[in-house]
Formats: C-alpha cells, structure tokens, sequence
C-alpha cells in the first residue's frame, strides 16, 4: 500500500504557483520523497526527489516539513501543460530493487 | 540521451492470446522495472530485472513472465490473455539498481494492450 496522502485534486490558475501537498507521517529516516507525474496516457515522469533539504531544480521545489512528516511540491508558474496526476511517493534510500508504490495522486488541473 | 522506449506502442489481441512487449532501457541502466497501470487498480509493479536476472516480482499470475538480455533490454510476456489485462504497461529503468539518489527510475510511453 502507499504510505503517502495526496488530495484527489487541485485546481490553479495558469501563471501561479501550484502547491501539492503529501501527508507521510510514518515516514521513517533512510525513506526519500519522490514526486512523479503522468500527463494522460504518458508514461510518469520524473520531477524531483528530497530526503530532509529543500530541494529545486528546473521543474520544481520540494519542501519537506522539519519532523518530515508531510511535504509540498510547488510549480512555480504552472502551465496548461502542467495539467497532470502528481504522485508522491516514499522509497527507502539504498532500497536496491524496491519497486515504486504509487498511491492514487492528486489530479492538477491548471486553468487559463 | 535517448529515454526509455518501448515497443510497440499499441497493440490489439484477442482472449486466449500472448503478447511480448519490449522495452529498450536508457544506455548505460541496467535495472528494468515492468509496471501495470489500469483505471481500477493504478499502477502496480509486475517485476524487476538486474543483470539478466529477476530480483523482485509482484503479486501477478505465472502468465506474466518476462526476461532481460545482457545489453540490459527487456521483454515481458503475458499468456492466455484475459480481458483484464487491458492496461497500459509501462516499463522503467535505473542505473544499477542498488538503491540511493542515482536510482531514480525513468518510465517509457508504455504499451496500451486491448484484449477483445
């Protein structure tokens, strides 16, 4: 099962920042944040990963709250494009071949 | 560098029938992943391959099978199709498959199978 919590959805207006959040409060120390999304019928794709630093790079930032219990993801200037299921997902550092639990995600809808 | 691909992209069959998709890793990964998507269950993994080895497999019947070849491609095989195995099969690959940062796993288009 997932160990994550997502919204089902979230709407944002084209230009604005989008805020995912993710609830993974059994999160244990040696776990990393992953984010994904899958835009319709694509394969997912990569985004970002963290295990207690904040993290950015050229899509977006993670935020990891200090206890680690819960994160955000935030598209700085989100996109139609942007439009897409976000999975969060936790995964042991060092897991070898644990596979990738995805949850249900959130559902981002950007809006013009 | 060319991401993951996978082949074909569509593929229509009929109960009773096997399939074999295939899946091309990025160069230089060596860990593939197979992974199930349908609309009531998600996404769920099908099994790992390392080294031409399986390391890890999920909860799927014995008609899922599949192998990897020692330039790291792979190829998963379903038999006696039934009608739920309509999904999209992704498949994605990792560097070594040893765990930690670099282990991130990147996923091709998949293969949307339609079982009639």
């Amino acid at each position: 099962d997932a160990k994550t919590t997502q919204p089902p959805s979230m709407d944002c207006a084209e230009g604005r920042a989008a805020n995912l959040p993710c609830n993974h409060s059994t999160i244990s120390g040696n776990e990393y944040v992953y984010w994904y999304r899958q835009i319709h019928s694509q394969g997912p794709q990569y985004i970002i990963h963290g295990l207690k630093n904040n993290e950015t790079n050229e899509m977006a930032s993670l935020i990891i709250t200090e206890d680690r219990k819960s994160s955000t993801l935030i598209l700085p200037h989100a996109t139609l494009r942007d439009t897409a299921v976000y999975y969060c997902i936790v995964r042991a550092k060092n897991s070898g071949n644990t596979p990738l639990v995805f949850g249900k995600g959130t559902r981002l809808s950007v809006i013009a | 560098k060319a991401g993951v691909t996978q082949t074909p992209r569509y593929l229509i069959k009929t109960r009773g029938q096997q399939v074999t998709l295939s899946c091309s890793p990025i160069s230089g990964h060596r860990s593939v992943s197979w992974y199930q998507q349908t609309p009531g269950q998600g996404l769920q993994f099908l099994f790992e391959y390392f080294s031409e080895t399986q390391r890890n497999k999920g909860n799927f019947p014995g008609r899922f099978s599949g192998r990897q070849f020692s330039n790291s491609r792979s190829e998963m095989n379903v038999s006696t199709l039934e009608l739920g195995d309509s999904a999209l099969y992704l498949c994605a690959s990792s560097l070594a498959g040893t765990g930690g940062p670099q282990e991130t796993q990147y996923f091709g288009p998949g293969t949307r199978l339609l079982v009639l």
